[in-house]
């Protein structure tokens, strides 16, 4: 059973540039979330996707936005790139929402912002 | 909303000793306490968890036990062994929403 899958695994994007990236979950998983990681605030939630619709959203501004497709694949796209986003960006998959379903990672796309 | 603290920030153990993580959470209505296990340059995995209607779980070497009313849970590593080396993370949600991870703990077992 393949796990989940992120492209690109790196990326090197300048100031000013937006960004796709792209998140597969694993055959049968229903809700896709997306985390940036960073060295100083650790795992921080970005949205999360279920059925095609956004079920919950954390606190970044509305440079950072997704969307899932009908085969659950997820896509988060982030506009206007700051220094600041440069970060992990981890994509994660569970069968459905709930408290009985546990994540399962991607291993992430790296983002540099120059 | 949620809010979740996580100490030490790191722990260094000799190898065959205990690890203890502990982590608080502030909403009372969350009831699902999964821990992360995450190796350098690797994905976080999850290695243990716990729902609100248990107060401990055992697997092999790792077990987590839940406090519900301090708000508290922690994670219990029994004869460390080097590849146990990571940084660890807690997290805790409610019902349907977000997973909210703690700062994570970095372990490090000395051979």
């Amino acid at each position: 059973k393949a796990g989940v899958t992120q492209t690109p695994r790196y990326l090197i994007k300048t100031r000013g540039q937006q960004v796709t990236l792209s998140c597969s979950p694993i055959s049968g998983h229903r809700s896709v979330s997306w985390y940036q990681q960073t060295p100083g605030q650790g795992l921080q939630f970005l949205f999360e996707y279920f059925s095609e619709t956004q079920r919950n959203k954390g606190n970044f501004p509305g440079r950072f936005s997704g969307r899932q497709f009908s085969n659950s694949r997820s896509e988060m796209n982030v506009s206007t790139l700051e220094l600041g986003d440069s970060a992990l960006y981890l994509c994660a998959s569970r069968l459905q929402q709930g408290a009985n379903y546990g994540y399962t990672f991607g291993s992430g796309t790296r983002l540099t912002v120059v | 909303g949620e809010n979740v603290e996580q100490h030490p920030s790191t722990l260094s153990v000799q190898e065959g000793d205990s690890a203890v993580i502990k982590c608080t959470y502030s909403d009372s209505a969350s009831n699902y306490f999964p821990w992360y296990k995450q190796e350098l340059g690797k994905r976080p995995q999850l290695i243990i968890d716990i729902r609100s209607n248990v107060g401990e779980k055992k697997d092999q070497r790792i077990a987590v036990t839940l406090n519900k009313t301090a708000k508290h849970f922690s994670l219990h590593i029994t004869e460390t062994q080097p590849e146990d080396s990571a940084v660890y993370f807690c997290a805790a949600s409610i019902y349907t929403d977000k997973l909210i991870f703690g700062t994570g703990t970095r372990l490090q077992v000395f051979p």
